[in-house]
């Protein structure tokens, strides 16, 4: 089975400041990849997807993520935070034509202002 | 629009009894069904996960187990609760372009 990988789940950065999650999953055929957010008290909701076609995926509030086959990565990014992206990022992946949904275990980010 | 009922949204039982968690799908069909466990540190643990009636997927052997009786319907449960047990359960479903999750049962097994 598929699994995921993110490093780091402790992030603490000022805010303006650049955000780098990785995100790395171990199947080698077609997958389609997600991001989630989980704010403070909320439920998860979707950052961003990536299925097919361009690998640079732009999602909601500034950020994107890119799909590197041969790594095997999906990284999520935001060129400068806010105090208000303070939150639990979850990536995950399915593979294609399956239906095992598996998250990562999340990443925890806080902005300082 | 769909939406997921998920119930109770909080729960204390002692070790030994039985768990009964609902979830329910409104406004899709055949969705596919999801029972995750989210722990601090270990992010979503998926559990069960279901394609049809009837039809269960377990990912962890353990102390609980999960149905599905109705298409929009999806059922864990556990005959005798462990401590072990206790967390916080996560129903989701999926429709090609993404999973939506329920609200969450904060289990707190004494």
């Amino acid at each position: 089975a598929q699994s995921v990988s993110q490093h780091n789940h402790h992030v603490i950065l000022s805010e303006a400041a650049s955000l780098e999650l990785g995100c790395n999953y171990s199947y080698g055929g077609t997958v389609n990849l997600f991001w989630y957010v989980q704010y403070p008290g909320q439920h998860l909701q979707l950052l961003l997807k990536y299925f097919s076609g361009d690998p640079l995926v732009k999602g909601i509030k500034g950020f994107e993520a890119e799909f590197i086959k041969s790594k095997f990565s999906f990284n999520l990014r935001k060129p400068s935070v806010q105090w208000s992206d303070t939150a639990e990022y979850f990536c995950a992946v399915i593979i294609y034509g399956n239906n095992r949904l598996a998250f990562g275990k999340g990443n925890q980010v806080v902005v300082i202002p | 629009s769909q939406t997921i009922h998920q119930w109770p949204a909080t729960l204390v039982q002692p070790v030994g009894s039985p768990l009964s968690l609902e979830c329910t799908v409104e406004g899709t069909s055949n969705p596919n069904l999801y029972w995750y466990r989210q722990a601090a540190g270990r992010g979503l643990q998926l559990l069960f996960y279901s394609v049809g009636i009837g039809q269960i997927s377990s990912e962890v052997p353990q102390n609980l187990s999960a149905s599905r009786p109705q298409d929009r319907q999806f059922i864990l449960s556990s005959k005798k609760l462990l401590l072990s047990d206790s967390g916080f359960y996560l129903c989701a479903w999926r429709s090609r372009e993404e999973a939506f999750f329920g609200q969450g049962t904060r289990l707190t097994v004494v």
